[in-house]
């Protein structure tokens, strides 16, 4: 499975954008990247996912290299309710292809 | 709509017991999953199912046993529990996104179970 690195934990102001940065330089034509995150004493929930283009929904934005190597999850306007761990995850199109999750990045969020 | 239940909430075994823990869905989906996670750690596939009738090992599936026993439902068997085995397990299952192709897995709250 191809593998993903992403920072331990980051910190950012409330009200202020975040910019969660995930690489994937083993990452295959077939794979594509999907995050999900992780509130506390929750079930992690999907967040967004893409391929080659940028994507935007109502969560977030997924930033995505021009390469594939590497991608960036964006959350325009941080609140306290974004603190979770975020997860970076690849995945094939096979839709049988099982989930694996990494350590991902636990992001703080400062009032 | 109640999404993915797991049942029970909370459990306390004490080693060599056996135990199942049930997950169903009514989301219609057929990909189903089970995940323990440890504390301040990530999560870890177990088990998981593509469909009903089929199981394939995860990362982590030793000392469990699982059962897809119809679409909705798919279950988590320790046989003989372990220390090793205190976690809080987590059951999901997925949908198929299109445009582009993606999966959304939905996951329920957990099982926290403690083996002494």
């Amino acid at each position: 499975d191809a593998k993903t690195t992403q920072p331990n934990s980051m910190e950012s102001n409330e009200e202020e954008p975040v910019h969660l940065p995930c690489n994937h330089s083993t990452i295959s034509g077939t794979d594509y990247i999907h995050w999900y995150r992780q509130l506390p004493s929750q079930g992690p929930e999907y967040v967004i996912h893409g391929l080659t283009s940028n994507v935007n929904n109502r969560m977030a934005s997924l930033a995505i290299a021009e390469d594939r190597k590497s991608s960036t999850l964006i959350l325009h306007r941080a609140t306290l309710r974004d603190a979770a761990v975020y997860y970076c995850i690849l995945r094939g199109g096979n839709r049988d292809d099982k989930i694996i999750f990494g350590k991902g990045t636990r992001l703080h969020i400062l009032p | 709509n109640a999404g993915v239940t797991q049942t029970p909430k909370f459990q306390v075994l004490k080693t060599g017991q056996s135990m199942t823990l049930q997950c169903a869905q009514d989301m219609n989906h057929n990909s189903m999953y089970w995940y323990r996670q440890d504390p301040g750690m990530g999560l870890r596939l177990i088990y998981y199912s593509a469909s009903e009738g089929t199981t394939d090992k995860g990362e982590v599936p030793n000392g469990y046993n699982v059962s897809r026993l119809n679409k909705r439902e798919f279950s988590l068997r320790l046989e003989s529990a372990a220390p090793s085995q205190t976690s809080v397990y987590f059951c999901a299952s997925s949908v198929v996104l299109r445009d582009p192709i993606g999966t959304e897995a939905f996951f329920g709250q957990g099982t926290r179970l403690t083996v002494v």
